[in-house]
């Protein structure tokens, strides 16, 4: 299995201003991947957090709004930028693949724009 | 979209089986059945996935139809703690990425 950890765990954030949300896993993974979840939804794919490139977004999501990095096998970064409440959610960081079948998510970070 | 639908909720007695159905009819012959819940406030667990042949792990039992249609996630003894939304998913491998349906919300009564 792996254990993902996430920082910052909560904030508490002003409209207009950016969150960076670090996602650290303890070996090697193939997939990582953001995911929102807003009050009382299911979770929503942002994107696939693709090492050494580009990260893949989902329909509905810009690489200006939500820009990633990965720059290793084992971290990445989300950013939400220029916040405004309609951002206010889990933010959730999953890996997975090269051969294992389960995916494992992250704690999450709640955000609030305020 | 998720290709999966599941009722939006539904309850159990505690000590009891309980049976999550699934229908994916439009499914692959190469995809796989996954099957997720998510404990409040906590980030989704892998419970139990198949492809054809019936499964069964420490947590649940998985029972697909032989038209691969449908299937049904059976946890033997529920539990309080197994209160959670249980999502049922499709994907074709291990590196695919996982899209996730609304699930459904299993109550267990005590």
């Amino acid at each position: 299995s792996a254990v993902i950890s996430q920082k910052p765990s909560r904030d508490i954030c002003q409209r207009g201003t950016s969150l960076t949300i670090q996602c650290q896993v303890d070996s090697q993974v193939t997939m990582m991947f953001w995911y929102r979840q807003q009050p009382g939804q299911s979770l929503t794919l942002i994107a696939t957090a693709n090492q050494g490139s580009e990260a893949t977004y989902e329909s509905g999501f810009v690489i200006d709004k939500f820009p990633i990095s990965r720059p290793n096998l084992t971290f990445s970064t989300l950013t939400v930028s220029n916040m405004s409440p309609e951002d206010s959610s889990i933010y959730l960081c999953s890996v997975g693949g090269g051969r294992i079948h389960e995916q494992y998510f992250g704690p999450g970070t709640r955000l609030t724009v305020t | 979209d998720a290709k999966t639908t599941q009722p939006p909720s539904m309850d159990c007695a505690e000590g009891r089986a309980a049976n999550l159905p699934c229908n994916h009819s439009t499914i692959s012959g190469n995809e796989y059945v996954y099957w997720y819940r998510q404990i409040h406030s906590q980030g989704p667990q892998y419970i139990i996935h198949g492809l054809k042949n019936n499964e069964t792990n420490e947590m649940a039992s998985l029972i697909i139809t032989e038209d691969r249609k449908s299937s049904t996630l059976i946890l033997p003894h529920a539990t309080l703690r197994d209160t959670a939304v249980y999502y049922c998913i499709v994907r074709v491998s291990e590196d695919d990425k996982i899209i996730f349906g609304k699930g459904t919300r299993l109550h267990i009564l005590p």
